[in-house]
């Protein structure tokens, strides 16, 4: 079964950082581009970063760029993002998300790391 | 960047036709998707490319896109069918998610 499994999120204060980490298994990993997409509570999607199959292609919303930064490392099918500067507005569930090939669409999604910035 | 318009909240009586929408500027020039999402549940797709169905989603759930509106359809609605519906469009080097539409059934 192919899954994207998320991790790394917890409590941080203002100011701090966090790596989340997302795991895909059951697919070829590196032929797929990863997503970051996040969900404040009771709020809409709201799409962070995006990676491509091979790393070499990266963007980023402006909400975060120069904060969040996305990596990935095939070898272990994994796709991070570290952020700093965290503010309470970057408080959200963080979904990693694959795009299919081509269109630019999201055919498979994690459920989720919380991660909730507060004093 | 580009920005896509969603409103915030359509009724549909039960078995009848509940129409979402999503504006943006020349949006027929692009690739509009469409996910669902229930209460604590994860996203699912429901029609990529306009208005094609994945494996597993009704065809009462149907797309278009024309002008600068995309169209999200759903014929013969049912309770199970409430749910938040975003459309997605990639803008070169960014992802736009509208702002979500709660559907509800009457």
């Amino acid at each position: 079964e192919e899954q994207l499994l998320e991790s790394g999120g917890g409590l941080v204060h203002p100011g701090g950082s966090l790596r989340l980490t997302c795991k895909g298994t059951g697919f070829n990993f590196g032929a797929y581009s990863i997503n970051w997409v996040r969900q404040a509570p009771g709020k809409g999607l709201e799409w962070l970063s995006y990676v491509s199959g091979s790393g070499a292609t990266i963007y980023y919303a402006d909400s975060v760029k120069g904060r969040f930064t996305i990596s990935r490392d095939n070898a272990y099918n994994s796709v991070f993002l570290q952020m700093d500067s965290l503010r309470p507005d970057d408080s959200a569930l963080y979904f990693c998300a694959r795009y299919w090939s081509g269109y630019y669409y999201i055919d498979l999604w994690g459920q989720g790391t919380s991660v909730t910035v507060s004093s | 960047s580009y920005d896509v318009t969603q409103p915030p909240s359509v009724s549909v009586p039960l078995g009848q036709t509940a129409t979402i929408t999503c504006g943006g500027d020349n949006i027929e020039k692009r690739n509009v998707h469409w996910y669902q999402q229930k209460p604590g549940q994860i996203p699912v797709l429901v029609i990529f490319r306009d208005s094609k169905r994945p494996s597993g989603i009704p065809d009462r759930f149907s797309g278009s896109n024309s002008a600068n509106t995309a169209t999200l359809t759903i014929t013969r609605a049912q309770a199970g069918d409430e749910a938040d519906y975003y459309c997605h469009v990639w803008d070169r080097t960014s992802a736009v998610f509208g702002g979500g539409t709660q559907l509800t059934v009457l």
